[in-house]
């Protein structure tokens, strides 16, 4: 089954404590995408990729880093958390990222940084 | 940059009834447009998008949207709601140019259908 995934779908953490969030495609597309999803803000992208060993900050980059090694895996991660960074996480991905292509979303990550 | 306009962030409408929900886009190109719609503690999921080749686009589950470049607006509508389609829609752009990775979302409209 065509899929994104992300682990875990849930996770509860303290303010510096680094962590990583997964997502892996199994379309072999090319780009993939990190959103947040805040009450009344909507999504805004953090991170993207066009391929392996490409990535590019999108609106909120600032307290993540991401890195594309493979084409399947695009993990995010929080070096540091604060308690801003509280929200839902959606990774994407889509055949080439331009024109109109259409992203797959993951079923998203709820991370509560404490 | 991209910005898109989604006017209500709450919408309610009767099982039966037209459903309307507003996008607005600024550009002086026309863009790429797309709705989502995401499910409660789910991801989203494309219903349609606009890519040029016709005005009306219909999508899944009897949605449709018009793009009026004159309004610079892509309103999404189905004649008749079902209950089924209580969720949270989002308007989505890409500019149009070549090379053009980003998309831009809306903030969301949530849909309730009363019984």
């Amino acid at each position: 089954e065509a899929q994104v995934t992300q682990n875990p779908r849930y996770l509860i953490t303290v303010t510096g404590k680094k962590l990583t969030v997964t997502c892996s495609q199994n379309m072999n597309h090319e780009y993939m995408s990190w959103y947040r999803q805040d009450p009344g803000l909507g999504l805004r992208q953090i991170y993207y990729s066009m391929n392996v060993e490409a990535t590019d900050k999108g609106d909120v980059p600032e307290g993540y880093k991401v890195s594309r090694k493979e084409k399947r895996n695009f993990p995010l991660i929080l070096e540091s958390p604060s308690p801003n960074q509280t929200s839902l996480y959606f990774c994407a991905s889509s055949t080439s990222g331009t024109s109109t292509d259409t992203q797959y979303f993951g079923p998203g990550t709820r991370l509560t940084v404490l | 940059a991209q910005s898109v306009t989604q006017l209500g962030s709450h919408v309610s409408v009767s099982e039966g009834a037209l459903v309307l929900l507003r996008c607005n886009y600024s550009s002086s190109v026309p863009p790429y447009l797309f709705w989502y719609v995401q499910y409660p503690n789910q991801g989203l999921q494309l219903l349609l998008k606009y890519t040029s080749a016709a005005t009306l686009v219909k999508g899944i589950n009897g949605f449709e949207a018009e793009f009026k470049k004159s309004e610079t607006s892509f309103h999404l509508t189905k004649p008749s709601a079902h209950m089924s389609d209580a969720a949270e829609y989002f308007c989505a752009v890409r500019d149009s140019g070549a090379g053009s990775y980003q998309l831009t979302f809306g903030k969301g409209t949530k849909l309730s259908v009363i019984p």
